[in-house]
């Protein structure tokens, strides 16, 4: 069964350090979302894609934030001036409609 | 803007005995879609149950029902007999271009 992938599972990092998460997105799905879970509390949505460009953000996707298809597979989010408040689980989900979203297994971004 | 909202934090139940989840939720859109999922201590996203919400029979998946009343804006999960791999958290989530989730619900399974 198709799934989405995500590497690395886990990544530490110092303050102020550029991180990138990425992401291989179900092979056939159009849509793709980062969201972002901070420890003990609820799962927060980021930002979609479509057709090579953001469809939605939020106030969370402030500019230290971006995402990126680089190739046919890949779907990366890079964050430039990592703060200790970005600490948290980092999903990546796809979609091939707008509404049924699979996640990947997330990325836990430890900022020190 | 589009909520979620689960009253319960924690919950337990005994193992083969049949628990329910509550979620309610707020939104403008005529047609959405409501998920659980399921969220164990690896953290993974693992999608249990989708409701149309212009369907109006209640979906089903196995030990997994939902009951969906749109006018309440209420959907809430049941869990048959329960099992002690059904421990984790469970998130209800609604539509829209993104996903909009509620705090979540602790199910603890005891044997």
């Amino acid at each position: 069964e198709p799934e989405v992938t995500q590497t690395p599972s886990h990544q530490v990092t110092q303050m102020g350090q550029e991180v990138i998460l990425r992401c291989v997105p179900i092979s056939n799905h159009l849509y793709f979302y980062w969201y972002r879970q901070i420890l003990g509390q609820k799962v927060e949505f980021l930002v979609s894609f479509y057709n090579n460009e953001i469809s939605e953000k939020s106030e969370i996707f402030d500019d230290q934030f971006s995402v990126e298809r680089p190739d046919g597979s890949n779907f990366t989010l890079k964050i430039r001036s990592t703060k200790l408040e970005d600490s948290a689980m980092y999903f990546c989900a796809s979609s091939g409609t707008t509404y049924e979203q699979y996640f990947g297994p997330g990325t836990r971004l430890t900022v020190t | 803007a589009q909520t979620v909202t689960q009253s319960q934090p924690e919950m337990s139940v005994q193992e083969a005995e049949t628990v329910t989840l509550s979620c309610t939720y707020d939104t403008s859109e005529s047609n959405y879609y409501l998920f659980w999922y399921k969220q164990p201590p690896s953290r993974q996203m693992i999608l249990v149950i989708r409701q149309e919400a212009y369907k109006q029979q209640n979906a089903t998946e196995n030990r997994f029902s939902v009951n969906f009343q749109k006018a309440a804006k209420s959907f809430s999960l049941k869990i048959s007999d329960s099992q002690l791999g059904d421990t984790a958290m469970y998130f209800c989530a609604l539509s829209g271009s993104r996903l909009t989730f509620g705090e979540g619900t602790q199910l603890t399974v005891n044997p």
